[in-house]
C-alpha cells in the first residue's frame, strides 16, 4: 500500500541554519503531497502542498518540490527561526479515496 | 481560511466513562470528516472516515463499537469513546475536507485535537 517515510528526528539546529527534512513516498498513481506542521499541544496546520510532478509548494520561507523520478518531497528552509520549532509531517493523498497517509513526523528544535 | 473546531481540548475521566468529542467545521460544510489518533511522538493514525448521513468507514483494527462516530449534520461529527480505559488515553484529532474546493490538492483542515486521559 501507499506509504510515506521521513527522516528521523529530533533535528536540532541553530537559528538561521539551513533546514532539510527528507521525505520519500511509495504510491500507485499520482498522489498529492503535503507538509503539515504541529506545534506543541496543537493540531496540524497545512504548511504547503504540491499536486503534480515538478510542482513546488512554498509558504513562510519553507519549500518542497514534488520529484516523481525520486519519489521525494523534501522540505527546505534557508534560515530557520526559533519559532519554527515543531513537528513536521509529510503526507500523501491518493486521488481516489482521499485518505491522508502520514509519515512518522520529524521533530525540529531550533536553538537561539 | 477554513476553520475546524474541536471540543473539548482536554478531558480527564475515570475508567468506564464514555467520552464524546465534537468536531465542527465553522465556515464550510463538510460532507466528510476524518478521525485520527496520535500517540506521543508518533504519527497520526487514521481511525475512521465520517460521512454525513451515512455510516462511518472504519480502518482495519479499529473497534466500531468502541469508537462510535456520528455525522448527523454537514458541520458536526462526534466521536464517542465508550467505556474508556487507560489504554484509550491518547490525542484524538479530527479533520474536515471542504467540498467546495475540488481536486487532488484539496487539503484537510485539522482541529486542535483532544487530549484524553483515562485514570
Amino acid at each position: 500500500g501507499d506509504s510515506v517515510t521521513q527522516m528521523e528526528g529530533p533535528v536540532t539546529l541553530s537559528e538561521e541554519a539551513f533546514l532539510t527534512i527528507n521525505c520519500t513516498y511509495t504510491a500507485t498513481g499520482y498522489p498529492s503531497l503535503f507538509w503539515y506542521v504541529q506545534y506543541p499541544g496543537e493540531g496540524l496546520q497545512l504548511l504547503l502542498k504540491a499536486t503534480k510532478a515538478d510542482d513546488k509548494g512554498s509558504n513562510k520561507g519553507f519549500e518542497a518540490t514534488y520529484r516523481k523520478e525520486t519519489t521525494s518531497f523534501h522540505l527546505e528552509k534557508g534560515s530557520v527561526q526559533v519559532s519554527d520549532s515543531a513537528v513536521y509531517f509529510c503526507a500523501l493523498k491518493d486521488n481516489q479515496g482521499g485518505k491522508l497517509i502520514f509519515g512518522q513526523g520529524t521533530e525540529l528544535s531550533v536553538k537561539p | 481560511g477554513a476553520v475546524v473546531s474541536q471540543h473539548p481540548s482536554w478531558v480527564i475521566c475515570k475508567s468506564g466513562t464514555s467520552v464524546k468529542i465534537e468536531c465542527r467545521s465553522l465556515d464550510f460544510q463538510a460532507t466528510t470528516m476524518f478521525w485520527y489518533r496520535q500517540f506521543p511522538k508518533q504519527s497520526l493514525m487514521l481511525m475512521a472516515t465520517s460521512n454525513e448521513g451515512s455510516k462511518a468507514t472504519y480502518e482495519q483494527g479499529v473497534e466500531k463499537d468502541k469508537f462510535l462516530i456520528n455525522h448527523a449534520s454537514l458541520t458536526l461529527s462526534t466521536l464517542t469513546v465508550t467505556s474508556a480505559h487507560p489504554e484509550d488515553s491518547s490525542f484524538y484529532i479530527c479533520s474536515a475536507r471542504d467540498p467546495a474546493r475540488q481536486g487532488g490538492g484539496q487539503p484537510q483542515h485539522f482541529g486542535d485535537g483532544t487530549r484524553l486521559s483515562i485514570l
